[in-house]
């Protein structure tokens, strides 16, 4: 069965820092890996996947993840947080029939 | 592209009624279809997953009387809270796939207050 653990509940940056959302992963097999974003009362947004091409994975946003399978990661960055990235940021990993396990999310605050 | 549109947005109701949410996909056929519920401050959690044309799979613990699933064309499912009471009070989030190896798009998900 597949998990994923997002560490830290909540993120707290000062607007222009770098972000780092971290998500590790559990999985027998190579995952598919998505990072989804979700502003207050909507849906998810896809960010974007990691679908065993190239390692360091860009989505949108300035948004990019690296996957390391030695350290079973798959964590989010980007250079410079602005302010309208406020939001819960959702890693997920992809199983049999399409489902989709969600790490517990984390809630990244941007401050001035 | 990849547009999946979620209706109503917001919806109160007494205790005992019935409610439905509709998902649809705007510019794709969606063969399967997936329903979450999210808790407030939690993660999303897989209710069942449709596929066009056949019964859904419900995930362990989801009551499939309680929660209706059809889906009956390639761009419509709708999810009907039976008998709605207020610990039915939820977020709930569709998703739409065209595919086994495509992503998930979702809707804007649907808050449901059973007062």
């Amino acid at each position: 069965a597949q998990s994923v653990t997002q560490l830290g509940s909540h993120v707290s940056v000062s607007e222009g820092a770098l972000v780092l959302l971290r998500c590790n992963y559990s999985s027998s097999v190579p995952p598919y890996l998505f990072w989804y974003v979700q502003y207050p009362n909507q849906g998810l947004q896809l960010l974007l996947k990691y679908t065993s091409a190239a390692t360091l994975v860009k989505g949108i946003n300035g948004f990019e993840a690296e996957f390391k399978k030695s350290e079973t990661s798959f964590h989010l960055t980007k250079p410079s947080a602005h302010m309208s990235d406020a939001a819960e940021y959702f890693c997920a990993a992809r199983g049999g029939g399409n489902k989709l396990t969600f790490g517990t999310g984390t809630q990244l605050k941007v401050e001035l | 592209g990849a547009v999946v549109s979620q209706h109503p947005s917001w919806v109160i109701c007494k205790s005992g009624t019935s409610v439905k949410i509709e998902c649809r996909s705007l510019d794709f056929q969606a063969t399967t279809m997936f329903w979450y519920r999210q808790f407030p401050k939690q993660s999303l959690m897989l209710m069942a997953t449709s596929n066009e044309g056949s019964k859904a799979t419900y995930e362990q613990g989801v009551e499939k009387d309680k929660f209706l699933i059809n889906h009956a064309s390639l761009t419509l499912s709708t999810l009907t809270v039976t008998s709605a009471h207020p610990e039915d009070s939820s977020f709930y989030i569709c998703s739409a796939s065209s595919g086994d190896n495509q992503p998930q798009h979702f809707g804007d998900g649907t808050r449901l207050s059973i007062l």
